[in-house]
């Protein structure tokens, strides 16, 4: 079965330093792979998703992430945390019909 | 373009009692999820619709969820009678079609329930 595991409940760096947020995921098929975040009391928003046109996906407010089949991946990095970064971020596996299989989160903290 | 949109935003009942959430998609959207995201938890879907049939609802509990998109449009997700173990967020989400893995999924602000 499919699943999705993101290392770290809980990650903090301070400001302007790199973001590194952890995924893997389980698949015998090639994955189509998201990365939501969530900002307090909101709903889930798109950062970027990979759907096997590149390896390296860029995506909104500087993020992008790296598929890696090898490694069976696909971390999500931010070259300069923002005190707006914080916030809890998803990773989902789409499963056919496109239902998403979300990773239990990261909450990213970003401290001065 | 106005987005999903959900009401209640808030929600406190008693165990027992039920409930109903309602989800207005995206315009034109053919697709709606229903969600639910337990506090420390990724969001598990509910049920998933296309227009107004059901494609998922593998994991929705149905002895005491219901769920329908007469018109297939709107939405309402019901529960009667309610269990501690349902305080969550509820999440609407939209999307233009469905059975293509690569589309994204657009979702609502939530309806955050706590059951006493």
């Amino acid at each position: 079965a499919q699943s999705v595991t993101q290392l770290g409940s809980h990650v903090s760096v301070s400001e302007g330093a790199l973001v590194l947020l952890r995924c893997n995921y389980s698949s015998s098929v090639p994955p189509y792979l998201f990365w939501y975040v969530q900002y307090p009391n909101q709903g889930l928003q798109l950062l970027l998703k990979y759907t096997s046109a590149a390896t390296l996906v860029k995506g909104i407010n500087g993020f992008e992430a790296e598929f890696k089949k090898s490694e069976t991946s696909f971390h999500l990095t931010k070259p300069s945390a923002h005190m707006s970064d914080a916030a809890e971020y998803f990773c989902a596996y789409s499963g056919g019909y496109n239902k998403l299989i979300f990773g239990a989160g990261t909450r990213l903290a970003v401290h001065p | 373009e106005a987005g999903v949109a959900q009401s209640p935003r808030y929600k406190i009942i008693e165990k027992r009692q039920s409930v109903a959430f309602w989800c207005n998609p995206i315009s034109g959207h053919a697709t709606l999820y229903w969600y639910q995201q337990i506090l420390g938890q990724g969001p598990k879907l509910l049920i998933q619709f296309q227009n107004n049939g059901v494609v998922d609802d593998s994991q929705l509990p149905k002895d005491r969820f219901s769920a329908e998109r007469l018109k297939g449009v709107d939405s309402t997700l019901k529960i009667q009678p309610a269990k501690l173990e349902d305080s969550a967020v509820y999440l609407c989400a939209s999307s233009v079609t469905s059975g293509r893995q690569e589309e994204t999924q657009y979702f609502g602000p939530g309806t955050r329930l706590l059951v006493l």
